[in-house]
């Protein structure tokens, strides 16, 4: 079964604090894809990044980045200094091609950041 | 990142009528789209799956009769609501995923608030 699971279903913090946010996910497959997705209170959904399961290497965007763990089965996201616009809904995904590239998402976690 | 435009963005209807909701691929070909339903506080729940010229997959539960998917073309799909009911308010979300450099990334629309009184 394909699962993927946000423990953490609120967080919040002061402005300029880091603030990581979980994923763990499942999945029996071999080949993979995770994702983050943004949604902001306006209600789309913003794209952030997507990793496949081949490539553990950890990304940084600017003050994002991401830490892929196959042995944990986890894809965290860290946001450095955190800002009021990054207050949202961050979503990971999971998806697979045996699922016919369906996203499987976690439950979301809203970050609220305080000025 | 490749663009989907979504419309109209919030409807407001009377119980019984139906209403017809847009997705468009802007800037790439979506072979595949998705629709999506989102209760408050909730996490995104696929309705259904839909490839270019094929009828579309529905999710165990999700009523083919009632939300009616066309993807005519490979830059636009709609969703329609048949028979509005007050428990159809929610908000509804497309996705399109293409080819090429796009391949195996889901892109959103805005999404579209539907309010049944």
């Amino acid at each position: 079964a394909q699962k993927v699971t946000q423990a953490q279903t609120e967080i919040s913090v002061v402005e300029k604090e880091d603030v990581t946010l979980d994923c763990v996910y499942e999945t029996r497959d071999t080949t993979y894809y995770l994702f983050w997705y943004k949604q902001p209170p306006s209600g789309e959904l913003v794209f952030l990044i997507r990793r496949n399961s081949f490539d553990e290497q950890n990304e940084i965007s600017g003050r994002y980045s991401w830490n892929f763990q196959k042995s944990t089965s986890s894809f965290n996201f860290t946001i450095t200094a955190s800002q009021v616009v990054d207050s949202a809904v961050y979503f990971c995904a999971l998806s697979t091609n045996n699922q016919g590239g369906k996203l499987i998402f976690g439950q979301g976690t809203e970050l609220s950041v305080k000025p | 990142g490749a663009v989907v435009s979504q419309h109209p963005s919030r409807v407001i209807c009377k119980s019984g009528t139906s209403v017809k909701i847009e997705c468009r691929s802007l800037d790439f070909q979506a072979t595949t789209m998705f629709w999506y339903r989102q209760f408050p506080k909730q996490s995104l729940m696929l309705m259904a799956t839909s490839n270019e010229g094929s009828k579309a997959t529905y999710e165990q539960g999700v009523e083919k009769d009632k939300f009616l998917i066309n993807h005519a073309s490979l830059t636009l799909s709609t969703l329609t609501v048949t028979s509005a009911h007050p428990e159809d308010s929610s908000f509804y979300i497309c996705s399109g995923r293409g080819t090429s450099w796009v391949r195996d990334i889901q892109y959103f629309g805005a999404g579209t608030r539907l309010s049944v009184l």
